[in-house]
């Protein structure tokens, strides 16, 4: 079974904090991904990463930045955290990117912050 | 975005059935897919459409109609733990990324 982790379940932090949130996979797949989730939006993709070392935003990549060093983890950062940011962050993770049924994404159980 | 558009809420009575429509605007797409989401968890994979037409798995049936740019969700004697948000999402053609609705948010009772 495919293991997506995640940091922590829950963080409170406060404005203009630096925010790390870290998310590891154990299955060797080449794409990872991290989304934030609010009431009536949805999912919506913050970064995405295709290889090590490579990055590629999103739909809202707008105060955020990744980090992917090794090919099993990736980070997201906050560099200041404001309230706005306050939401569930869910990371996720892929084998391939060809559009197929195994493209399906695996997700973490999400980090529910909190800025104050 | 890619514009897809799914109910808010649905609530059913254990036993019953519900369908759960996804409707999009797109030009094309490789695959339509639905997630199962429970409140506080993370959204777990339920099925991959590609082709026109119903694909079955036990309780639950996923079809896709890319003449008419719409997909639904079939739940069958439903149980009090397929209370959840039920997300569908699209690979866009000449992308990988999914693309999500907003959800489902069904209400089994009993």
């Amino acid at each position: 079974d495919v293991k997506v982790t995640q940091s922590s379940r829950y963080l409170v932090k406060r404005t203009g904090e630096k925010v790390f949130l870290e998310c590891v996979q154990d299955m060797d797949h080449e794409n990872m991904f991290w989304y934030r989730q609010d009431p009536g939006l949805g999912l919506r993709l913050i970064y995405f990463s295709y290889d090590v070392k490579m990055k590629e935003k999103g739909d809202i990549p707008e105060g955020y930045s990744v980090s992917r060093e090794k090919k099993e983890r990736f980070s997201l950062i906050l560099e200041s955290a404001s309230t706005n940011q306050t939401s569930m962050y869910l990371c996720a993770s892929s084998l391939l990117a060809s559009g197929r049924a195994e493209d399906t994404q695996y997700f973490g159980p999400g980090t529910r912050l909190t800025v104050l | 975005g890619q514009n897809i558009d799914q109910p808010t809420e649905m609530t059913a009575t254990e036993g019953a059935i519900v369908q759960i429509n996804c409707t999009y605007q797109t030009s094309g797409f490789n695959g339509l897919f639905w997630y199962q989401q429970h409140a506080g968890e993370a959204p777990t994979f339920l099925s991959y459409n590609v082709l026109d037409g119903l694909e079955e798995k036990g309780r639950f049936s996923s079809f896709l109609s890319r003449s008419k740019g719409y997909s639904y969700l079939l739940l069958k004697e439903l149980q009090m733990k397929d209370s959840a948000s039920y997300l569908c999402a699209v690979i866009p053609l000449g992308d990988y990324k999914l693309s999500f609705g907003a959800g489902t948010t069904v209400t089994v009772r009993a």
